[in-house]
């Protein structure tokens, strides 16, 4: 069974850095695009960026580069995402998620994380 | 960047059909995947490539794709199903390579 578990929820001050996990199971995790994916209160999805772990293949969403970094671990199954300075604009539940095909970058995302709380605030 | 257009609300009766719309520029040509998040929860991949059901989502659920719109049609609708609906594709062309659609909220009456 495919299994993304991520980490707990955070709160923070803005200016403080921050590292969030998610942790994969039940398959290849070299193969597969990892996606992540905020959900700010109350509002819609939007994509930030997406890894392949295998080597590294990174890609940011326009919006979201330069202001977070995804890394991958393979040793550990793991999919990374930090913030060096936080905002509280970045208050918001983040999400990983698996794309449907080994490989392939033009799917859905068939497996998700159960999402991560990030809270920034003074 | 591309944008997904969808109706921000949808109410439908028990037993009725629901029809979400996606409107993007020629999504037709483009391959489109449809997302339940009900809420507190993570999405749930419910249609992808256009029409394919994931394993475990319901025959209820179906998608279309043509020239500007995606439709995600869901029939004999129940109260279970009330959750935002959200579009997606891949957008090789641009540098926002996911895009996900406006959401609709689905009501069921």
């Amino acid at each position: 069974e495919v299994q993304l578990v991520q980490s707990g929820a955070e709160v923070k001050k803005p200016g403080e850095s921050l590292k969030i996990s998610c942790k994969t199971s039940g398959y290849s995790f070299a193969n597969y695009w990892i996606g992540w994916v905020r959900q700010m209160p109350g509002k819609g999805l939007e994509w930030m960026g997406i890894i392949y772990p295998d080597d590294s293949d990174t890609r940011y969403s326009p919006s979201f580069q330069g202001q977070v970094t995804i890394s991958a671990d393979k040793s550990i199954s793991t999919a990374f995402m930090q913030w060096s300075s936080l905002k509280a604009s970045d208050t918001a539940m983040y999400y990983c998620a698996r794309l449907k095909a080994a490989a392939a970058a033009n799917e859905g995302f068939q497996h998700w994380g159960q999402g991560t709380l990030v809270t920034v605030s003074s | 960047s591309y944008v997904l257009t969808q109706p921000p609300s949808v109410s439908v009766a028990p037993g009725k059909t629901a029809t979400i719309t996606c409107g993007g520029n020629n999504i037709g040509t483009k391959t489109v995947h449809w997302y339940q998040q009900k809420p507190g929860q993570a999405p749930v991949l419910v249609v992808y490539d256009d029409r394919a059901r994931p394993s475990g989502i319901p025959e209820r659920f179906s998608g279309s794709n043509s020239g500007n719109t995606a439709t995600l049609t869901i029939n004999r609708v129940e109260a279970g199903d009330e959750a935002d609906y959200y579009c997606q594709l891949w957008n090789s062309s641009s540098d926002h390579l996911y895009v996900f659609g406006t959401g609709t909220k689905v009501t069921v009456l």
